[in-house]
């Protein structure tokens, strides 16, 4: 599997403010995505972030709130905006889709997990 | 760390029992099944995946069974070990028509 990882790991915010969360993998992969994960709960989809278009979001996240960026097929940015204590998750960045070669010259479809960004809103 | 599964249904083993950890997915449609592992303070860790045209699957120490009829997906640790403790989940998609849909997850908590 490709090497994921995300910055920060940890912070706390103050409500209003808005955080940046960076994504890096170390080899290109085709597809990224973002998810929530609130304290004792599942992973939800926030949205796929396509290289070089607008992401694609799911039922009850908005761009506005969560602006999403991806310049290339290795990177990724997720803005959590204007921070209400609601917003205290792990951010979880995910990608699938690796080049032939690294997968023994096919398309893998598993999907593998950063370590997650710890937000704590205050 | 934060931790995580808090609020999940929790399966207690004893050390080298094995353990069974069962799933009931939503779509009938989906066709790409994959249980991860999350230890606390950590992103969620594949496992292993199945397919729809299997009903079965093996790896080091685990096994994922699949019943499309009713739409129920399990994974089997053997001689569970201490290192095994941690809050598994099963996605769901269909292949090739991402994204992954999770499961409410559930800790599995080994007994020394």
């Amino acid at each position: 599997s490709a090497v994921i990882s995300q910055k920060p790991s940890r912070d706390i915010c103050q409500r209003g403010t808005s955080l940046t969360i960076q994504c890096q993998v170390d080899s290109q992969v085709t597809m990224m995505f973002w998810y929530r994960q609130q304290p004792g709960q599942s992973l939800t989809l926030i949205a796929t972030a396509n290289q070089g278009s607008e992401a694609t979001y799911e039922s009850g996240f908005v761009i506005d709130k969560f602006p999403i960026s991806r310049p290339n097929l290795t990177f990724s940015t997720l803005t959590v905006s204007n921070m209400s204590p609601e917003d205290s998750s792990i951010y979880l960045c995910s990608v699938e889709g690796f080049p032939p070669g690294l997968a023994g010259g096919f398309w893998m479809d598993e999907q593998f997990f950063g370590p997650g960004t710890r937000l704590t809103v205050l | 760390g934060e931790s995580v599964g808090l609020h999940l249904p929790t399966l207690s083993v004893q050390e080298g029992d094995n353990s069974i950890i069962n799933c009931a997915y939503s779509n009938s449609a989906s066709d790409y099944f994959i249980w991860y592992k999350q230890e606390s303070g950590k992103g969620p860790q594949f496992i292993i995946d199945i397919r729809s045209n299997m009903d079965k699957r093996q790896g080091q120490r685990v096994t994922v069974l699949l019943n499309k009829t009713v739409k129920h997906l399990s994974l089997q640790i053997a001689a569970t070990q201490p290192g095994d403790s941690a809050v598994y989940f099963c996605a769901e998609n269909i292949a090739g028509n991402t994204p992954l849909v999770f499961g409410k997850g559930t800790r599995l908590s080994v007994i020394a």
